[in-house]
């Protein structure tokens, strides 16, 4: 059974503070990892897909990073308005129905 | 385009009521997923639908929940009878060919 663990649940961060949210998984055969931004209210919105380890992307203060275990989030020099859930999802290559699994996901508060 | 839509945003409902909720996915895309959100469990997958056809229904709680998809439009998800431990945010997401996820803006059902 695929298995996706977020770490932390939450972080508190003040502005400017860099950090690394986590995401692990388990899965056989990985066909791609995805993070997702959910702010209150709303659906989750796609930021990043990796597809295998040493794969790196970036979107202004965020890069994501994967590795054959897990990827990491890193938020640098974090901004008020980066304050939501992020949310880690895995799809398995077997199978074939490539249905995602998410993690609970890590809430992210961006103090001014 | 407009993005994943659902509708109604918000239902409140007592015990025993049907409750329908709807979603209409973006255009074009062929994969179509039911979710649905909790504090305690996250993002729980009900039910996916390939080309309008259902794949996997193994998350759909019991007899009490149903999901159809007519036709590449359009989907429902109804619960008949509902409960109160059926309150949560229901997401609907579309994609192409198994790709990144659009998430629609969820449904906020309490059922009293």
């Amino acid at each position: 059974e695929d298995q996706v663990t977020q770490s932390p649940e939450a972080l508190r961060l003040q502005e400017g503070e860099s950090s690394s949210l986590n995401c692990s998984y388990t899965v056989s055969g990985l066909r791609g990892l995805f993070w997702y931004r959910q702010d209150p209210g709303k659906g989750p919105e796609f930021l990043f897909t990796l597809y295998s380890a040493g794969e790196e992307k970036e979107k202004e203060r965020l890069k994501a990073t994967l590795t054959k275990k897990e990827s990491f989030l890193h938020i640098t020099a974090p901004k008020p308005e980066d304050s939501a859930t992020y949310l880690c999802a895995v799809q398995a290559a077997s199978g074939g129905s490539y249905i995602p699994t998410f993690g609970r996901g890590t809430s992210l508060i961006v103090h001014p | 385009d407009a993005g994943v839509i659902q509708s109604p945003r918000h239902e409140v409902t007592e015990m025993g009521q049907e409750v329908t909720l709807r979603c209409k996915p973006i255009s074009g895309h062929n994969s179509l997923f039911w979710y649905r959100q909790t504090m305690m469990r996250g993002l729980e997958l009900l039910i996916y639908f390939n080309n309008n056809v259902p794949i996997d229904d193994s998350g759909m709680p019991e007899d009490r929940f149903s999901a159809k998809m007519p036709n590449a439009s359009f989907s429902t998800l109804k619960i008949q009878p509902s409960e109160p431990r059926d309150s949560a945010v229901y997401f609907c997401a579309s994609s192409f060919s198994n790709e990144k996820l659009f998430f629609g803006s969820g449904t906020q059902l309490s059922v009293l």
